[in-house]
C-alpha cells in the first residue's frame, strides 16, 4: 500500500482554468503538507495542516485554497492557473503529536504544467 | 529564523570511492536535521535525522551524517558509493516555536562514475 498518494500524477492545462490535486495518507498521521518544487528543485513549503486545522500558510497567492476534510486528506485547488504555476506539487505527512519532530513521508508529486 | 545551506550543486565521485554531501545550517535553538534523497521523478525518501544524542547518526542505504555543533554542519556521508546512490540529496531543518514544516536547501546532485 502506498503511504502518501497524489492524484493526479501529471496534470496539464490552460492558462485560466481551475484544477485540484488530490492527496491522501493511510500512516495515520495527524499532519499533512503541501510543497512546491520549482524547475531548480527548490522545495518551498506552502500549507500545513494539523488535525484538519490550518498551521502553516505561507505566502501563496489566494488562488491556492487546501481543503482538507479529513486528517488522512488534504487537498490542494487552484484557481485561475497562470504560467508560473508549473511545477511538481508535492504532499506529505507527519506525526507530530506525541512529542513530534517526526520525519516527514513524501506522496510522488503531481507534475502541473500550464499552458 | 533557521535555515540550511548547501554549497555544493553537484558533487561527483567514483563508485567504491567515499562519498560527502555537505550541509550547514543555521537555527536559533536546537537543531532538528534532515537528509531526503529524490531519484528521478520522484518523491523524497526520508534517509536519516538529528534530533538529540550521538553526533554521527546512521541511516538508510549505508548513509550517516556527522552532527557537528561547533561548525553547524551536518554533512552526508557514506564509506563506498554505489552508481544506485546517484540521485539529488535535500538537507533540511525542522522549522522552531510550534511550527512544524521543514525548510529545505536547495540540493546537492550526486553523480557516482562507474
Amino acid at each position: 500500500d502506498t503511504a502518501v498518494s497524489q492524484t493526479p500524477k501529471y496534470l496539464v492545462t490552460q492558462m485560466g482554468n481551475d484544477k485540484s490535486i488530490k492527496c491522501e495518507q493511510n500512516l495515520g498521521h495527524d499532519t499533512m503538507y503541501w510543497y512546491k518544487q520549482d524547475s531548480k528543485k527548490f522545495l518551498k513549503i506552502m500549507f500545513s495542516y494539523n488535525n484538519k486545522e490550518l498551521i502553516i500558510n505561507e505566502t501563496v497567492p489566494n488562488r491556492f485554497s487546501p481543503k482538507s476534510p479529513d486528517k488522512a486528506h488534504l487537498n490542494l485547488h487552484i484557481n485561475s492557473l497562470e504560467l508560473g504555476d508549473s511545477a511538481v506539487y508535492f504532499c506529505a505527512s507527519s506525526q507530530e503529536s506525541s512529542g513530534g519532530l517526526g520525519e516527514l513521508f513524501f506522496g510522488e508529486g503531481s507534475r502541473l504544467t500550464v499552458l | 529564523a533557521q535555515s540550511v545551506a548547501q554549497p555544493e550543486d553537484q558533487v561527483n565521485v567514483a563508485e567504491g570511492n567515499p562519498l560527502t554531501v555537505k550541509c550547514t545550517y543555521s537555527v536559533s535553538g536546537n537543531p532538528y536535521l534532515f537528509w531526503y534523497v529524490q531519484y528521478p521523478n520522484r518523491g523524497l525518501q526520508f534517509l536519516l535525522k538529528y534530533i538529540t544524542g550521538d553526533n554521527l547518526v546512521k541511516g538508510s542505504y549505508g548513509f550517516e551524517a556527522e552532527f557537528n555543533k561547533s561548525q553547524t554542519s551536518f554533512h552526508l556521508k557514506k564509506p563506498s558509493a554505489l552508481v544506485s546512490d546517484s540521485a539529488l540529496y535535500f538537507c533540511a531543518v525542522r522549522g522552531q516555536t510550534g511550527a512544524n514544516n521543514l525548510f529545505f536547501g536547495t540540493g546537492t546532485r550526486l553523480t557516482v562514475i562507474p
